[in-house]
């Protein structure tokens, strides 16, 4: 069965410096991999999406990168600030897989 | 919140009674989901929609029906709620298909006690 991977620590940084999060996936391939923010008591929210013929994608902070050989994204947010504190949840898609999420990984930034 | 309302946002009800949940667009999208979240299960997919009158099942289906007799309404509901089914639902639209941006509502807080 599909499977997908966030590191279920949180992730606890200095502001300003760089944030990584990982995504990994098992068990499908995916044509594309969405990243989605979300605090808490709301909805997630949409914030990059990655075809599988790209290899990177940049959104003023943000980076995400997908890797189809390792079967991985990695979602990067530069100089970071205490309001990107936050979940993140990566989602792969595409074709007829039903929309799968990761649990997510909480990211704290600390001033 | 991409023209999406749920509601109710709040309900405590009680085991064995029926439940509807109804999500509300307003931006005319094709694809409708329900989802749980659940600490220590992330996000799961109940069932989604196709377009008026078209449902599948999702990850997590028992237990609960859908329907949608407009494009623009999604009703979820628990027939005979149990104490699992306790948690928050999330409402999503996306524009024509699984691979698109979803957008979410902001979310349904149910206790079943």
């Amino acid at each position: 069965s599909q499977k997908i991977e966030q590191n279920s620590e949180a992730l606890n940084i200095q502001e300003g410096k760089t944030a990584t999060l990982t995504c990994n996936y098992t068990n499908y391939s995916p044509a594309y991999l969405q990243w989605y923010r979300q605090d808490p008591g709301r909805g997630p929210v949409f914030l990059l999406l990655i075809r599988e013929n790209e290899k990177e994608k940049r959104k003023e902070r943000l980076k995400v990168t997908f890797d189809t050989t390792l079967k991985q994204s990695l979602f990067h947010i530069t100089a970071s600030q205490p309001a990107d504190s936050a979940t993140y949840l990566c989602a792969p898609s595409g074709g007829s897989y039903i929309p799968t999420f990761g649990r997510g990984t909480s990211l704290i930034v600390h001033p | 919140d991409a023209g999406i309302t749920q509601s109710p946002r709040h309900k405590v009800t009680e085991t064995g009674t029926p439940v509807t949940l109804r999500c509300h667009q307003t931006e005319n999208h094709r694809y409708m989901y329900w989802y749980r979240q659940d600490p220590g299960h992330g996000l799961r997919l109940i069932h989604y929609s196709y377009g008026v009158k078209d449902t599948d099942k999702g990850e997590v289906s028992d237990g609960y029906s859908v329907s949608r007799s407009k494009t623009e309404d999604f009703l979820l509901t628990l027939e005979s709620a149990t104490s699992s089914q306790t948690s928050v639902y999330f409402c999503a639209i996306s524009e024509s298909g699984h691979q698109e941006t979803q957008y979410f509502g902001p979310g349904t807080r149910l206790l079943v006690l």
